[in-house]
This record gives structure tokens, sequence and C-alpha cells, in this order.
């Protein structure tokens, strides 16, 4: 357990419905990350926060995706009007910037089937 | 463009073997290196991370080690046991304000 939680940890959901992942950070670390991975791929960037601020996101991130971070401390993203091609598990990592090694410890992740 | 590839995508070898694992990247502007483990369904755990002015890391069984003029890393792992069986991935960190670079990892098999 590194100390990074995401509920839920599986979703299945039909085509067209939206859905909403929650990432809570290790508590004193202020960049949290979201990444993609599909089976046999290594996690894809998505979007990055430092506090609340959500600082880049990725091409990978369409219209449909959005990401929050209210308070600087848990984030929620959110899929609108899910696609069969949005199955994957959906990373969530946090950091502590300014520490020589900024180490990303990952939670879980959350699994989304999409039928 | 950064991209980090890893060398061979699966890999399977008898228990007690000695093995390494290739990771190599294309931009030598890397902050650090870091080696994950993740099983079958699970997130990341992080084993080994190497910042750029350092050669290499050692963790029990693990060594791990960085040569930026080259653009490669290595993950060494002794005598390998069945509990070793996982995808080992490794991802590359950029200054500034950047994300994991991750390649798509060597899934390992150690054989009892």
């Amino acid at each position: 357990d590194t100390g990074v939680s995401q509920n839920p940890r599986h979703k299945i959901t039909k085509r067209g419905q939206n859905v909403t992942f929650r990432c809570d950070p290790i508590s004193e670390h202020n960049r949290l990350y979201w990444y993609r991975q599909t089976l046999g791929q290594g996690p894809e960037f998505l979007t990055y926060f430092q506090n609340e601020a959500q600082l880049e996101k990725s091409r990978l991130l369409s219209d449909r995706f959005s990401a929050e971070r209210p308070k600087g401390s848990f984030s929620t993203l959110e899929i609108q009007r899910t696609e069969q091609g949005d199955s994957a598990m959906y990373l969530c990592a946090s950091s502590l910037e300014g520490v020589v090694q900024e180490t990303q410890y990952f939670g879980p992740g959350t699994r989304l089937l999409v039928l | 463009k950064q991209e980090v590839t890893q060398i061979p995508a699966a890999l399977s070898v008898p228990e007690g073997e000695n093995l390494v694992l290739n990771c190599s990247f294309t931009d030598s502007a890397i902050y650090n290196l870091q080696w994950f483990r993740q099983d079958p369904g699970k997130g990341l755990t992080s084993l080994l991370l190497i910042q750029s002015s350092q050669r290499e890391q050692t963790s029990g069984r693990l060594n791990a080690s960085l040569d930026k003029s080259s653009g490669r890393s290595t993950l060494y792992i002794a005598a390998s046991q069945p509990g070793d069986s996982a995808t080992y991935l490794c991802a590359g960190f950029y200054s500034g304000n950047t994300p994991l670079v991750f390649g798509k990892g060597t899934r390992l098999s150690v054989i009892a």
C-alpha cells in the first residue's frame, strides 16, 4: 500500500454513460497525476495538478474528459458519454514537489470496462 | 519527442537465474529514471529510482544502472524467484513539470 487510494477499483458501464473516478493522494503531496493504461502498454499521461491548479493536459484528454482537484486534496476524473475505446486502467499518482528524488507513488488503479 | 523503449517485451527464465532487463530513452536530458513492478490487474510499485547524477542503485537482489550518454538503463535481478514474476516498467522523469514517460514494459515469468 503506497498511501494513494482510488475508488472504485472496478467499473463496468454501458456505452454513452458518464463515469467518475476518485483519487486520494498521500496527504502532504501537492502534485497529482492521472495516467491511462491499456492492455500490453505502459501508462500514458492524461493530466497533472499542482495543488488545485491543472497545469498540463495531454492530447489524449478529449473534450469528454474532465478532471478537478478542489482544495488541492483529492481529485476526480469524469468521462462523459463513454466509448468502448475508453476501456482501460486509470491510474493516479502523487508526489511532493521540491524533493530531490521526486518519486511518484501510484494508487491501485480503477479498471473501466465499457460495454 | 521523449520515448522510452523496453526490450525484450517478454522473458521466461528458470528459477535461480540472474537476468537483465533493458530500457532505452531518446532524450538524454533525463532528471531521473524509475523502475516499477506491476502485478496483473494491479497498480505500480516503485522499485528503484536513479537520479541523473548517479550511476546505479541497489535494493536487495535488484540493481539498476543508468548511462545517460548512451541513453540506457538496466535492471539486474539476481537469483530470480517465482515471486519475481510480473511486468517491469521503466519510466523517465524530465526536468520541470513533466509527467513520467513510460516504456511498454517487460513481462517476466520465473519458472519453478
